[in-house]
């Protein structure tokens, strides 16, 4: 069945550094792609997402990208600061199919150390 | 405009006891997801209806556990006996069709069984 890898599992970065975590997806329907943050005792929430019509997103300093043909995707964060502490997971769904059903990954922790 | 609201909160129990959980979707979505979430297993989806009918229960573990949406106000997930396996964080998420694709998760009931 469809499935989406998710890497790494542990990230730890300087505050001010810059965070990458990458998702591939099996799925070669899939088509949109949210990612999720989830603090710690929190409920996930969505962060940024991306549609297979386009290869970037920005938005301040979060940014996903898209290679279709690769089938990853990847969430950038710039400036890290300490709020951006959390476990982030990326998801994949088909949505022409009217199929809102998202196939997860694994999730991301990402520790900012001050 | 309230979240989705989740009841219990928390719920201790002890092993072989019946346990229902809650969940008041946000008015006007037309999907409801119930979601486990633990360390070893990450964030699983159990169960999925749109417009108050299951369309997808292949993520229910074993027959202990039954979910049903009666309205498009209201959901249950009910685990019956429970096993201390099933101790973990259950969340519940709705989303609607139209707009964006975002699923937006209750606070989760954690649960404990003894």
């Amino acid at each position: 069945g469809e499935n989406v890898e998710q890497h790494p599992s542990t990230l730890s970065v300087q505050e001010g550094d810059s965070a990458v975590i990458k998702c591939t997806y099996s799925d070669s329907a899939s088509n949109y792609f949210p990612w999720y943050k989830q603090e710690l005792g929190k409920r996930p929430q969505l962060i940024i997402d991306i549609r297979s019509n386009v290869g970037e997103k920005k938005d301040q300093r979060i940014a996903v990208t898209l290679n279709k043909t690769a089938k990853h995707f990847s969430l950038h964060i710039t400036e890290t600061q300490p709020e951006d502490s959390a476990v982030y997971f990326c998801a994949a769904s088909r949505e022409q199919d009217s199929n809102y059903q998202l196939i997860w990954g694994a999730g991301t922790k990402l520790i900012i150390k001050p | 405009d309230a979240g989705v609201i989740q009841s219990p909160r928390h719920e201790v129990t002890e092993m072989g006891q019946e346990v229902t959980l809650r969940c008041k979707p946000i008015s006007g979505h037309d999907y409801l997801f119930w979601y486990r979430q633990t360390m070893m297993r990450g964030l699983e989806l159990l169960i999925y209806f749109n417009n108050n009918v299951p369309i997808d229960d292949s993520g229910m573990p074993e027959d202990r556990f039954s979910a049903k949406m009666p309205n498009a106000s209201f959901s249950t997930l009910k685990i019956q006996p429970s096993e201390p396996r099933d101790s973990a964080v259950y969340f519940c998420a709705s989303g609607r069709t139209s707009g964006r694709n975002e699923q937006f998760f209750g606070p989760g009931t954690r649960l404990t069984v003894l």
